[in-house]
């Protein structure tokens, strides 16, 4: 059965560093999102991507943060300057119609 | 603003109760999705059910069952007959018409032997 994979499992950073999560979405899929959900804490939505550009982001999606599809497999969340607050685990999703298929999440730790 | 509301933090129950997770959503989309999904120790999140605003039959899968009350904004899910493997969190989830999902905070279900 087709899953939508994600790595690394666990990234630990230095507060201030770059970081870059990645995803590979199911093939067929035309939806990527990103959602983090901080330890204990509810699942958040980041943003969404479809034909190439982002079509919905919320409030956490700042400055900071950027999305790509590098190449026709690939999905990329990446943080630009880490922060304390940005531990998380960050899950990755891709959907054809309304139900999202997630991945395993990418824990992200920063110190 | 669209919101989801799952008012127990947390639920303990012995194996072979039944016990209900309560949802109550908010939203002026006239057409939406609804969903639960389970987060089990190891943290993934596993899709269980999904349901859209035009259809409130209720269902049922195997011990799962889940109520859709479109007059109480409510999407409650049932377990029937507990087992320890469903100790889990789980979370109920919006979809709207922008096609992100907004999750409620979760309901930690401990099943006790």
């Amino acid at each position: 059965e087709p899953e939508v994979t994600q790595t690394p499992s666990h990234q630990v950073t230095q507060m201030g560093q770059e970081v870059i999560l990645r995803c590979v979405p199911i093939s067929n899929h035309l939806y990527f999102y990103w959602y983090r959900q901080i330890l204990g804490q509810k699942v958040e939505f980041l943003v969404s991507f479809y034909n190439n550009e982002i079509s919905e982001k919320s409030e956490i999606f700042d400055d900071q943060f950027s999305v790509e599809r590098p190449d026709g497999s690939n999905f990329t969340l990446k943080i630009r300057s880490t922060k304390l607050e940005d531990s998380a685990m960050y899950f990755c999703a891709s959907s054809e119609a309304e139900e999202q298929f997630f991945g395993p999440g990418t824990r992200l730790t920063v110190l | 603003a669209q919101k989801v509301t799952q008012a127990q933090t947390e639920i303990s129950v012995v194996e072979k109760e039944d016990v209900t997770l309560d949802c109550v959503y908010e939203t002026r989309d006239t057409t939406y999705y609804l969903f639960w999904y389970k987060q089990p120790p190891s943290g993934e999140l596993v899709f269980l059910i999904r349901r859209n605003s035009f259809d409130e039959q209720n269902e049922i899968s195997g011990r799962y069952s889940w109520n859709f009350q479109k007059s109480t904004s409510s999407f409650n899910f049932t377990i029937t007959a507990s087992q320890v493997v469903d100790s889990a969190v789980y979370f109920c989830a919006l979809g709207g018409s922008q096609g992100n999902l907004i999750f409620g905070k979760g309901t930690k279900l401990s099943v006790k032997p």
